[in-house]
């Protein structure tokens, strides 16, 4: 099973800042197979870029996805309110999933 | 619009059995790839398992927790699949999330239901 590692485990930044995120796998992950989740609280999670660096429908352009092998990155560019969150990485291997363990992006 | 309505969740002794229902609109069902993913209170989320569409070999596959105890099926007719939980224990306590698989080249969950809870208590 692959394990993902996302860090910083919270992340406490202001509106207009730009937030990178990472996830670590322990592994190589094909790029194909490296997703990104948006969740705000009592909601279902939201999907923003799959394909390591494509953004699914309607999400702006500030998310931005990059990365490849065993290291991938979730950047904001510019913080908007709404973007305060929980985000999670997942990866698809051999019919399996798995997802990291969440970074809560946090207004500082 | 794509619509993933999960019903059947409840409150469940230890080792009782439960059948979950995800019913889809909105896209070609009998060619998705359909999924469950589960958020126990306060904690992050954890993929259960997979059904893939009978074009893709209708296979299933389940996460190691689950595995043995968890089934998913799916009747294309009715545009629905389920999860039938056996053996259940109190760390299955979760948000049971129905989701579509976007495509098998890129299988990232594309839609999400809204949740089905589930509580196995005493």
């Amino acid at each position: 099973e692959i394990v993902l590692t996302q860090s910083p485990g919270t992340l406490s930044l202001s509106p207009g800042e730009r937030a990178t995120l990472s996830c670590r796998a322990s592994q190589s992950v094909s790029s194909n197979y490296l997703a990104w989740y948006q969740q705000k609280p009592g909601l279902a999670p939201r999907l923003l870029i799959y394909g390591a660096s494509s953004r699914a429908t309607g999400i702006p352009d500030r998310f931005s996805g990059t990365g490849s092998g065993a290291d991938f990155t979730l950047t904001i560019s510019r913080l908007e309110p709404e973007d305060f969150a929980v985000y999670y990485c997942q990866q698809y291997d051999s019919s399996l999933y798995t997802f990291g363990q969440g970074t809560k992006l946090e207004i500082k | 619009e794509v619509h993933l309505v999960e019903s059947g969740g409840g409150l469940v002794e230890p080792g009782g059995s439960l059948r979950l229902s995800c019913v889809a609109s909105g896209f070609t069902f009998s060619i998705a790839w359909m999924s469950w993913v589960r958020q126990a209170p306060g904690k992050g989320l954890e993929w259960v398992g997979l059904i893939k569409s009978k074009g893709g070999g209708g296979t299933t596959h389940y996460a190691a927790p689950v595995k043995g105890r968890f089934t998913i099926s799916r009747d294309d007719s009715k545009n629905t699949i389920f999860l039938q939980m056996n053996s259940l224990k109190t760390e299955d306590t979760a948000v049971y999330y129905c989701v579509k698989v976007y495509k098998e080249v890129t299988p990232a969950f594309d839609y999400w239901g809204q949740g089905s809870l589930v509580t196995v208590s005493s």
